[in-house]
């Protein structure tokens, strides 16, 4: 299997932009789910959906972030306007219930300017 | 308060030498246990993984769960080089399909 895949996995853009991360999860899993890493806050959960369905959306900063499931290969984060303090590594996860361990994808290195 | 408290380091050893890793938690309800390796510009990988209290032992590694005194250990025997990383340990209430939450992260370098 591949991994989870991640898209772009540098981002560069200037504050005010809409920024749009992509990740494909391993095939099969049910669980996934968007983190955020800053050597400030360590890796933070933003969001986890099974099944499409978004569980818990609680680590969500504010609205100007959002996060989609269309099917269940595919999810979007979307940050609209990005701001300075945005810049992170961001990761997406996947799971499948009964197994042990959430797999990670490489992330996405996103500098706001 | 944190609900996971990790120490980030950086803490630089031998190779050979023994590694303690620790962890505190704050909430009693978690259940699940894991130590997380991250090489640097890559995402987090699983090294162990526990359920209640106890101690699980893989190869070089050993894990150890204290819920008494709400307390994470990870021991890294004959460190190598190659275990030089970033050790995440994480809690949750229900395993790998719920939220986790991440300590700080330790930085380790094993120096040849």
């Amino acid at each position: 299997d591949a991994g989870v895949i991640q898209s772009p996995r540098h981002e560069v853009t200037e504050m005010g932009q809409e920024v749009t991360l992509r990740c494909k999860p391993i095939s099969g899993h049910d669980y996934l789910f968007w983190y955020r890493q800053t050597m400030m806050r360590g890796l933070e959960l933003l969001i986890y959906f099974n099944n499409n369905v978004p569980i818990d959306d609680s680590g969500m900063p504010e609205d100007r972030f959002s996060a989609k499931m269309p099917n269940a290969s595919f999810s979007t984060l979307k940050i609209q306007p990005s701001e300075p303090r945005d810049s992170a590594v961001y990761f997406c996860a996947s799971s499948l219930d009964g197994e042990e361990t959430q797999y990670f994808g490489p992330g996405t290195r996103l500098l706001v300017l | 308060q944190k609900e996971v408290e990790q120490d980030p380091g950086p803490l630089s050893v031998p190779e050979g030498a023994i590694v303690s890793l620790n962890c505190t938690y704050s909430n009693s309800a978690f259940q699940y246990f894991m130590w997380y390796r991250q090489y640097s510009r890559k995402g987090p990988e699983l090294l162990m993984y526990t359920y209640s209290s106890g101690n699980k032992e893989d190869g070089r590694f050993t894990a150890q769960v204290d819920k008494s005194s709400k307390y994470i250990s990870l021991f890294i025997r004959d460190s190598q080089p190659s275990d030089s990383a970033t050790y995440l340990c994480a809690t949750s209430h229900s395993g790998n399909t719920g939220k986790l939450i991440f300590g700080q992260g330790t930085t380790l370098q094993v120096k040849p």
